[in-house]
């Protein structure tokens, strides 16, 4: 079973910032915060990860709170091309190397 | 650098015949995960491999479905004697190395499995 949970569905305005949050109050000191998305079918992309500090990329910013157990995906300015399913996943560094995929949160960018 | 490639995209099977689904992984990727997903529902993970070694096959069922990763050549799942349940994208994914927490996995496009 998914150890996050996530809003069904969000909207954003294109060209505004989307910020996608997840509940992981379980998480364990070895586990890893892990956002991926699913645009139409097609296969899961990577997008970023972090362990207990704020993490940023090219696509997007990670933002953990301080106890872990929640975090938020920023994608900062919205486009029509990341509409998509957006999924958080927590998973131990090392050992069981599985994701396990929740249902995710459904993002609209609307124009 | 070419990514995870999977083939075919699409494959129709009538019930009870065999379907064979190829994965080839990114280059100097040694690890494969097969991944379902069913219509409007979440991927669901099948079976993580390394070459020529199944290393997690707790998502797999537990008849029809076998799986394997030769020392040459792509990775291969096999479902015998489809019924209309098999009906599903399935996703590849590979990753360099145990360690895939530095890197995330890289998926395929997934086969659209349709049995008719």
């Amino acid at each position: 079973d998914a150890k996050t949970t996530q809003p069904t569905s969000m909207d954003c305005a294109e060209g505004r910032a989307a910020n996608l949050p997840c509940n992981h109050s379980t998480i364990s000191g070895n586990e890893y915060v892990y956002w991926y998305r699913q645009i139409h079918s097609q296969g899961p992309q990577y997008i970023i990860h972090g362990l207990k500090n704020n993490e940023t990329n090219e696509m997007a910013s990670l933002i953990i709170t301080e106890d872990r157990k929640s975090s938020t995906l920023i994608l900062p300015h919205a486009t029509l091309r990341d509409t998509a399913v957006y999924y958080c996943i927590v998973r131990v560094g090392s050992g069981s190397e599985k994701l396990v995929f929740g249902k995710g949160t459904k993002l609209t960018v609307n124009p | 650098n070419a990514g995870v490639m999977q083939n075919p995209r699409h494959l129709v099977r009538r019930r009870g015949q065999e379907a064979r689904l190829r994965c080839s992984p990114m280059k100097g990727h040694s690890h494969v995960y097969w991944y379902r997903q069913l219509p409007e529902e979440g991927l669901k993970f099948m079976v993580y491999l390394q070459k020529e070694n199944i290393i997690d096959e707790s998502g797999m069922p537990k008849e029809r479905f076998s799986a394997e990763f030769p020392k040459e050549g792509p990775s291969i799942l096999r479902i015998q004697q489809v019924v209309r349940g098999d009906s599903a994208a399935y996703f590849c994914a590979s990753s360099p190395t145990s360690g895939a927490r530095l890197y995330g996995y890289t998926f395929g496009s997934g086969t659209r499995l349709t049995i008719v």
